[in-house]
């Protein structure tokens, strides 16, 4: 069974700073992984999609990269703005799911605080 | 832009009670599905649908129900509302291709009182 973890589970940076949110997952055949945002009380935000031929994705001032082999993916938010608080998902599309081979797989997030 | 719909966006309700959660979707998508979500919690998959006449329960148990007569309308059913049903519910949906991205809508935050 595939299980999501996310590290570190809170975050507090100032305004300006450079940082990386880490996901792992346990079983290494996926299809793709995505990164989400959700503000507090609100639905999912897609931020990047990576298949698990790609190594990373980038949209704006995020990065997101992929190392399927060991697991692993982490998201970088260069020049973080308070605007960036919020919860930040990671999810998994696992091959190996049975039937469900479509659903995703969720981490329990990084929350995210950037001060002014 | 949302391509994916839900309503109501709050809905208060008394115990007992039977509630409808409506999600549309107009990206012509095969999949669809539900995830629970209880404050600060993550989020759990309750029912998902592979197309019309196809509905699937989650991970988690739930006493609700769902039904997918059309392709882009994934309602979720509570037949007797109770304040354990007090949660989050989103829905999402993906093409039909494991490559797809699985898009959600702003959910339904259901209070059962």
């Amino acid at each position: 069974k595939q299980e999501v973890t996310q590290i570190p589970a809170a975050l507090s940076v100032p305004e300006g700073e450079n940082l990386v949110l880490n996901c792992s997952f346990t079983d290494s055949a996926i299809y793709n992984l995505q990164w989400f945002r959700q503000d507090p009380g609100k639905g999912l935000t897609s931020l990047l999609l990576i298949q698990s031929s790609q190594r990373e994705q980038t949209s704006g001032r995020l990065n997101a990269s992929l190392d399927k082999s060991s697991g692993r993916s982490t998201l970088y938010i260069a020049a973080s703005q308070p605007g960036d608080s919020a919860t930040y998902l990671c999810a998994v599309r696992s091959e190996n799911s049975g039937g469900s081979n479509y659903k995703l797989t969720f981490g329990k997030g990084t929350l995210l605080t950037v001060n002014p | 832009e949302a391509d994916i719909y839900q309503t109501p966006r709050y809905l208060v309700i008394g115990t007992g009670k039977k509630i409808t959660l409506e999600c549309s979707q107009t990206m012509g998508h095969d999949k669809m599905y539900w995830y629970q979500q209880d404050p600060g919690m993550e989020l759990h998959l309750i029912h998902y649908s592979y197309g019309v006449n196809s509905t699937e329960k989650g991970d988690l148990s739930s006493e609700s129900t769902v039904s997918r007569i059309r392709t882009e309308h994934f309602p979720l059913t509570l037949e007797s509302a109770r304040p354990s049903h007090t949660s989050q519910y989103l829905c999402a949906s993906s093409a039909g291709i494991s490559r797809g991205l699985t898009t959600f809508g702003s959910g339904t935050r259901l209070t059962v009182v």
